[in-house]
């Protein structure tokens, strides 16, 4: 049963560039979150998503950083024009239906802006 | 706004010791959570506390739900190298929703062999 996957593991980008960060769920999960850390810091939420639905995105930027999770395909975190306070590591959790079990993450994408 | 207050910040034992690590809320939760996070990977759950005073066991892991509900303990008996990495308490900003979650600001750990 494979884990969370996020891809790429690494991405590297221009300031004013785009990023695209995509998080696959474990099979059978059908809420998906993004939380972005910060280096010596914990993890913050960003965004709570099911299929085609936004639930939550009260931790996400006005400006700039927009998610979705499609009916087919993975989910993305888009952030446009991006700026060097980008940088961090952005990490995906996903969850079972039911909102109450404990969720499991993916190991992360490490954005760095130039 | 809420805030969940690690300590010690960090770390540095030799193998064999025992660790003690808490972690304290200025707000009430229903659900505490432990999590490790080992360089370069994602958050691992190590254990999920759901009830006041409650007192969870994961091998050599043990955490307690404080009885006041703002706060709660990790301990780790007879440390080994593979215990290196940073622990984070975790709780729902939301309840019914263990998903939307707020972290500490985590305590690293080192391990001396």
């Amino acid at each position: 049963n494979a884990g969370v996957m996020q891809n790429p593991r690494h991405l590297v980008r221009r300031r004013g560039q785009e990023a695209r960060l995509r998080c696959s769920p474990m099979k059978g999960h059908s809420h998906v979150y993004w939380y972005r850390q910060l280096p010596e810091e914990g993890l913050k939420f960003m965004v709570y998503l099911q299929k085609e639905n936004i639930i939550d995105e009260s931790g996400m930027p006005k400006e700039r950083f927009s998610a979705e999770f499609p009916k087919e395909g993975p989910s993305i975190l888009r952030i446009q024009q991006v700026v060097r306070g980008d940088s961090a590591a952005y990490f995906c959790a996903s969850q079972p239906p039911g909102k109450v079990s404990p969720l499991h993450f993916g190991n992360g994408t490490r954005l760095t802006v130039t | 706004g809420q805030q969940l207050n690690q300590s010690p910040q960090s770390m540095f034992i030799q193998e064999g010791e025992d660790v003690s690590m808490n972690c304290t809320s200025s707000s009430i939760f229903n659900t505490w959570l432990w999590y490790k996070q080992d360089p370069g990977e994602g958050p691992v759950l190590l254990i999920a506390l759901y009830k006041a005073g409650e007192l969870t066991s994961n091998g050599r892991l043990t955490a307690q739900f404080g009885i006041t509900r703002k706060d709660s303990f990790l301990n780790i008996s007879a440390s080994i190298p593979s215990d290196v990495g940073i622990y984070f308490c975790a709780g729902p900003l939301s309840s019914g929703n263990t998903g939307k979650l707020i972290f500490g600001q985590g305590t690293t750990l080192q391990v001396k062999p």
